[in-house]
């Protein structure tokens, strides 16, 4: 079936540098992916739509210049949390749909634990 | 604005004991309800998607139902296996952002041996 890979699954950095998670279809073309943010013990905060070859759509409260979205081709979008802080600190998860199969699940990737210190 | 509702936040059963999770949602127009478990320090794992109200679907020891306000996700003689946070979600119809999903806040469910 359709898979979404993420990568790193976890990174630390410093405080004040940046950092870039990847997002991948392996099966299929994704024009849409998302990006999404969870907290310990809450659930998934939608933090942007990252669309290919357009500016991404953000959420309202989430800074664009902060989450830098790229999404140039049809297979990965990157996103990349720069000058991070330590209330940066999360797990940050990217999905996307099959636009081929607009009647089936959203696949997500493993996730990314970013830790900032 | 779309909202998800999930209850109870955390549930402990005996290996066994059946239960159910309970999704309430208001959405301006339902394209799909979404069923996922996550297991700590990982993506969601998808599990169901329920389109209209009276749809059920089972897989295994689950069973998902939809109404019009809500969705169950029955759990009959759980394993300790099949412990992990269960999230509910929903798409609404229209929009601009195809695929875009709202969550519940999940429910923890730990079956005990």
């Amino acid at each position: 079936g359709a898979v979404v890979s993420q990568h790193p699954s976890w990174v630390i950095c410093k405080s004040g540098t940046s950092v870039k998670i990847e997002c991948r279809s392996l099966d299929f073309q994704a024009t849409t992916m998302f990006w999404y943010r969870q907290f310990p013990k809450q659930s998934l905060m939608l933090m942007a739509t990252s669309n290919e070859g357009s500016k991404a759509t953000y959420e309202q409260g989430v800074e664009k210049d902060k989450f830098l979205i790229n999404h140039a081709s049809l297979t990965l979008s990157t996103l990349t949390v720069t000058s991070a802080h330590p209330e940066d600190s999360s797990f940050y998860i990217c999905s996307a749909r099959d636009p081929g199969h607009p009647n089936t699940e959203a696949f997500f990737g493993q996730g990314t634990r970013l830790t900032v210190v | 604005e779309d909202q998800v509702t999930q209850s109870p936040e955390a549930l402990r059963l005996q290996e066994g004991e059946s239960s159910s999770l309970n999704c309430s949602y208001t959405v301006s127009g339902l394209r799909g309800l979404f069923w996922y478990r996550q297991d700590p320090g990982k993506g969601p794992e998808f599990l169901f998607t329920l389109y209209s109200a009276g749809e059920e679907k089972e897989k295994e020891r689950l069973k998902a139902t939809l109404t019009k306000k809500e969705s169950f996700l029955h759990i009959t003689a759980p394993k300790p296996e099949d412990s992990a946070t269960y999230l509910c979600a929903v798409q609404a119809a229209g929009g601009t952002s195809y695929g875009k999903l709202t969550f519940g806040q999940g429910t923890i469910l730990t079956v005990h041996p």
